[in-house]
């Protein structure tokens, strides 16, 4: 069974459309996080969260708002979504938010902006 | 701030040589090494990680060494298999200011092994 969902696997958007990534883990953990691969770019940190509070924000534009509605959920809305905005987001999640945890990934949600 | 340098791009190996992907960092705090391995069209999976006591983490015949006076901590394996072809990250764990840990990733190997 898998222990982290992310919906939908696939999506596609316009330009200046609104979308929610969703992120689910059924491991227990207190610390969730997004991170976003493209193919200009390895996979990069965007959000941490820690027990439903925002830890860190790496991601410059405000475009971009995590949603923690339960302690095992963790969305992701984007907003006036760009062509840029075009790739794989991974939600990940750890037991804590201490250097040596192990952070665990979903399959990704596979963003198109057309 | 943090940084991570990898082994880049495409690595090709023929089935039963042994495989060597470079990864050293650069990071203000003593980090935690991290290597992820990312099958096609899957998510990225822990391979690997740095203990605290220097001892050698192994795991499916790879095995990886963190030295601290040279900042490196690279993957081997003695004999590669046409199963390890995949995408190989080398990622950074520390201690941000009051706000818990990140990964910090290298911009990734794909290693491709053939018969």
């Amino acid at each position: 069974d898998p222990k982290i969902i992310q919906k939908p696997k696939y999506l596609v958007a316009v330009t200046g459309s609104e979308k929610i990534l969703i992120c689910e883990q059924y491991l227990g953990h207190n610390a969730m996080y997004w991170y976003r691969q493209s193919a200009k770019k390895p996979l990069e940190f965007m959000f941490s969260y820690s027990y439903q509070k925002l830890m860190d924000n790496q991601t410059a534009s405000s475009r971009f708002q995590p949603q923690s509605s339960k302690k095992n959920h963790l969305d992701l809305q984007i907003t006036a979504l760009k062509p840029d905005d075009s790739a794989t987001y991974f939600c990940a999640s750890s037991q804590r938010t201490g250097i040596q945890d192990t952070q665990y990934f979903g399959p990704g949600t596979r963003l198109l902006v057309l | 701030g943090d940084s991570v340098t990898q082994t880049e791009g495409l690595v090709t190996l023929t089935e039963g040589l042994p495989v060597m992907l470079n990864c050293t960092y650069q990071s203000t705090y003593s980090p935690f090494l991290f290597w992820y391995v990312q099958h096609l069209n899957e998510a990225p999976k822990l391979l690997l990680k740095s203990f605290t006591d220097n001892k050698r983490p192994e795991h499916q015949g790879f095995h990886a060494t963190l030295h601290k006076s040279s900042s490196s901590f690279h993957l081997q394996k003695s004999s590669a298999q046409l199963s390890d072809s995949a995408l190989y990250y080398c990622a950074l764990s520390d201690l941000q200011q009051g706000t818990g840990s990140k990964l910090s990733f290298g911009k990734g190997a794909k290693l491709t092994v053939s018969p």
